[in-house]
């Protein structure tokens, strides 16, 4: 059980475009879902939480026009890159916390994005 | 502030050593959750364990152990007899009030045969 996918597993797009990543929990349903960005060889940044239905909650130096995330339901969040720029490449995470569990969080396999 | 400290950048062992990871945190919360997650080369974050601030007893799990003190704000983590598989990324991680996770900087093992 706890089972968290990310869709897709790796993606190249040019620079200016924009990227969609899905973060879906399988098995149960995440009130929380958590954005992570890691550069290679360095640690997990948290970029962003989001709770269903609600406006996600940014950290400092994330801008959030640049990263949107959406959390629609209780097993989907979405985060999208928006005109990605090679400075954008990176290892993408997201993880998810069940509502009665919430100091517990399922993570994805990751989104590794490379912006040409 | 939170704050997670692995000072050990990068350890290389012969199989079958011991070997310790250092991970000291910084916290004001009286309550709060340490983590240790393994990131192999595929990228996927392994949980390993998690302790929370009540709870000062060491752990053993088959070859890894993990020695928990509050007085020094350290939550160590050790491998006995290191196999090959061990070689990856360990992150310590601190969660806080607000139910989110610090990541220590991580220490990367490499277990030589």
């Amino acid at each position: 059980g706890a089972v968290v996918s990310q869709h897709p597993s790796w993606v190249i797009c040019k620079s200016g475009t924009s990227v969609k990543i899905e973060c879906r929990s399988l098995d149960f349903q995440a009130t929380t879902m958590f954005w992570y960005r890691q550069f290679p060889k360095q640690s997990l940044m948290l970029m962003a939480t989001s709770n269903e239905g609600s406006k996600a909650t940014y950290e400092q130096g994330v801008e959030k026009d640049k990263f949107l995330i959406n959390h629609a339901s209780l097993t989907l969040s979405t985060l999208t890159v928006t005109s990605a720029h090679p400075e954008d490449s990176s290892f993408y995470i997201c993880s998810a916390s069940l509502g009665t569990s919430v100091n517990e969080q399922f993570f994805g396999p990751g989104t590794r994005l490379t912006v040409l | 502030a939170q704050k997670v400290t692995q000072a050990q950048t990068e350890i290389s062992v012969v199989e079958k050593e011991d070997v310790t990871l250092d991970c000291v945190y910084e916290t004001r919360d009286t309550t709060y959750y340490l983590f240790w997650y393994k990131q192999p080369p595929s990228g996927e974050l392994v949980f390993l364990i998690r302790r929370n601030s009540f709870d000062e007893q060491n752990e053993i799990s088959g070859r890894y152990s993990w020695n928990f003190q509050k007085s020094t704000s350290s939550f160590n983590f050790t491998i006995t007899a290191s196999q090959v598989v061990d070689s990856a990324v360990y992150f310590c991680a601190l969660m806080d009030s607000s139910y989110k996770l610090i990541f220590g900087s991580g220490t990367r093992l490499l277990v030589r045969p």
